[in-house]
């Protein structure tokens, strides 16, 4: 099993241009999030989902989108990339609810 | 509303020092409580929750209720230690992460 996949692992923006994050597992976990890390703020959620067709907001969703068609991918979107978006981040899935996060190895995103 | 509060951004101890990560936290309901943990270039990882009662790589972590508290120890600090620990509350279906202690080890 690779795990959780992310791509790409770099990517530099222009503000204003749109991107979207991949994510994808191979453990048919249920449970995928995103959070971004940033300097003194730790990680912070960004959207989460439950089971394919079902997402909810979580600590920070503002400027960002994101689906689940199916159990594999979960993908990010940033709809018009802003200098604040700049960040590394994180997707995450899990099993059930009992069982802990396995976490990607991240994407580092600047926005100039 | 749920948070969860590390206070030390940076902890530098000595080889063979004990260690104490300080993690507070504000829940309403039973709290489930997790220690991750970040090596240099490696993805972050559960350390240990507390719902094991478990001792993974000499650290521990007890529940305190009253203090609302969760820190993780270890007696004698290893120069591989060194890493991002972060402490997190899990609330339903979503965790909330506290700002993270890096830890320095020195020799």
């Amino acid at each position: 099993n690779a795990g959780v996949t992310q791509t790409p692992k770099f990517q530099v923006l222009k503000t204003g241009q749109s991107m979207t994050l991949q994510c994808a597992q191979d453990m048919n976990h249920e449970y995928m999030s995103w959070y971004r890390q940033d300097p003194g703020m730790g990680l912070r959620l960004i959207h989460y989902s439950v089971g394919a067709g079902i997402t909810d907001q979580g600590e920070v969703p503002n400027g960002y989108n994101v689906s689940r068609s199916t159990t594999e991918d979960f993908p990010l979107r940033l709809l018009s990339a802003a200098p604040s978006q700049t960040s590394v981040y994180f997707c995450a899935s899990r099993a059930n609810s009992n069982q802990p996060q396995h976490f990607g190895d991240g994407t580092r995103l600047s926005i100039l | 509303a749920q948070r969860v509060t590390q206070p030390e951004k940076l902890l530098s101890v000595f080889k063979g020092a004990p260690v104490e990560l300080k993690c507070n936290y504000s829940y309403s309901g039973s709290p489930e409580l997790f220690w991750y943990v970040q090596y240099s270039r490696q993805r972050l990882q559960l350390l240990l929750r507390h719902i094991s009662r478990e001792s993974i790589k000499g650290f521990t972590a007890d529940l305190n209720k009253g203090e609302t508290s969760f820190h993780l120890k270890k007696p004698f600090a290893q120069e591989e230690d060194s890493a991002m620990y972060y402490c997190a509350l899990k609330q339903g279906g979503k965790y909330i992460f506290g700002t993270g202690t890096r830890l320095k080890v020195l020799a």
